[in-house]
C-alpha cells in the first residue's frame, strides 16, 4: 500500500518564505508532483520531481529524495493569494495518489 | 496548455436516482482517465482509471455496479452514479492523460470538478 504524510495546516506572513514537507512510502515509485487546490476548484499542477534534487520555477522549488521518501515545496516572496491547500501526490506505477494536503493561510 | 472539461458543474439530485458526469478532453487525446473523489476538507481519493476501449479498473471499496464509468472514445470518459444517496454527496474530479502537441508524458490534466449534492 501507501502512505503519503503532509501536514495538515500552515501559516505564514505575506512576504515570507515557507516550506510544506511531505513524506512518503510506496512500491512502485514513478514521480512526485505538488498541486495547489483553492477551495472548491481542481488541483493545479505546480511541479514534478522524478529524480533527486531541487526543481526550481519561479516563485516555488520542489525537492526530492528517494532515499529518504522525501519531498517539500518551497514557496517564496509569499503572496496572499497563495492561501490554498497544497497536495503532495505520489504517481505509483501509472496511479497518482494524493496525500491529505496543507491547508495554508498567508496573513498580512 | 491540455484543458479538460467537466458537466455539470454542479447537480441536485433527489435520493434513489441516477447521475450522469461527462468528462471531456479538449485538445488532446486521452489514453487514460481518472475519476476522483474529495469530501470537504480531505484530500482527492482516486475511484477508478479507465482505459479509452476498456473497462475501469476501480480502487479497493469503490462499489463498481453503483458508479459505472464509460471511456468509449479518446476524448470522453462518464462517471454515472446509480441509485444516489446523501452520502455520495461530493466532489467529483477527472483527470487525464494522454496524447497531442505539446502534451508531457508524466503530466495529469485536471477537469474542473462537479459538486453532487442528494438530498
Amino acid at each position: 500500500g501507501q502512505n503519503i504524510d503532509q501536514p495538515t495546516e500552515m501559516t505564514a506572513t505575506e512576504g515570507a518564505i515557507v516550506q510544506i514537507n511531505c513524506t512518503y512510502q510506496t512500491s512502485g515509485f514513478n514521480g512526485l508532483f505538488w498541486y495547489q487546490q483553492h477551495a472548491g476548484e481542481a488541483p493545479t499542477f505546480l511541479s514534478y520531481n522524478v529524480l533527486d534534487g531541487l526543481e526550481e520555477k519561479g516563485r516555488f522549488s520542489s525537492f526530492l529524495s528517494r532515499s529518504k521518501g522525501y519531498s517539500y515545496l518551497l514557496l517564496k516572496e509569499l503572496q496572499m493569494k497563495d492561501s490554498a491547500s497544497y497536495l503532495c501526490a505520489v504517481r505509483e506505477r501509472r496511479k497518482l495518489i494524493f496525500g491529505q494536503g496543507t491547508e495554508l493561510s498567508v496573513k498580512p | 496548455g491540455a484543458v479538460v472539461s467537466q458537466h455539470p458543474s454542479r447537480v441536485i439530485c433527489k435520493s434513489g436516482t441516477s447521475v450522469k458526469i461527462e468528462c471531456r478532453s479538449l485538445d488532446f487525446q486521452a489514453t487514460t482517465m481518472f475519476w476522483y473523489r474529495q469530501f470537504p476538507k480531505q484530500s482527492l481519493m482516486l475511484m477508478a482509471t479507465s482505459n479509452e476501449g476498456s473497462k475501469a479498473t476501480y480502487e479497493q471499496g469503490v462499489e463498481k455496479d453503483k458508479f459505472l464509468i464509460n471511456h468509449a472514445s479518446l476524448t470522453l470518459s462518464t462517471l454515472t452514479v446509480t441509485s444516489a444517496h446523501p452520502e455520495d454527496s461530493s466532489f467529483y474530479i477527472c483527470s487525464a492523460r494522454g496524447r497531442g502537441i505539446g502534451q508531457t508524458s508524466y503530466e495529469q490534466y485536471f477537469g474542473p470538478g462537479t459538486r453532487l449534492t442528494v438530498t
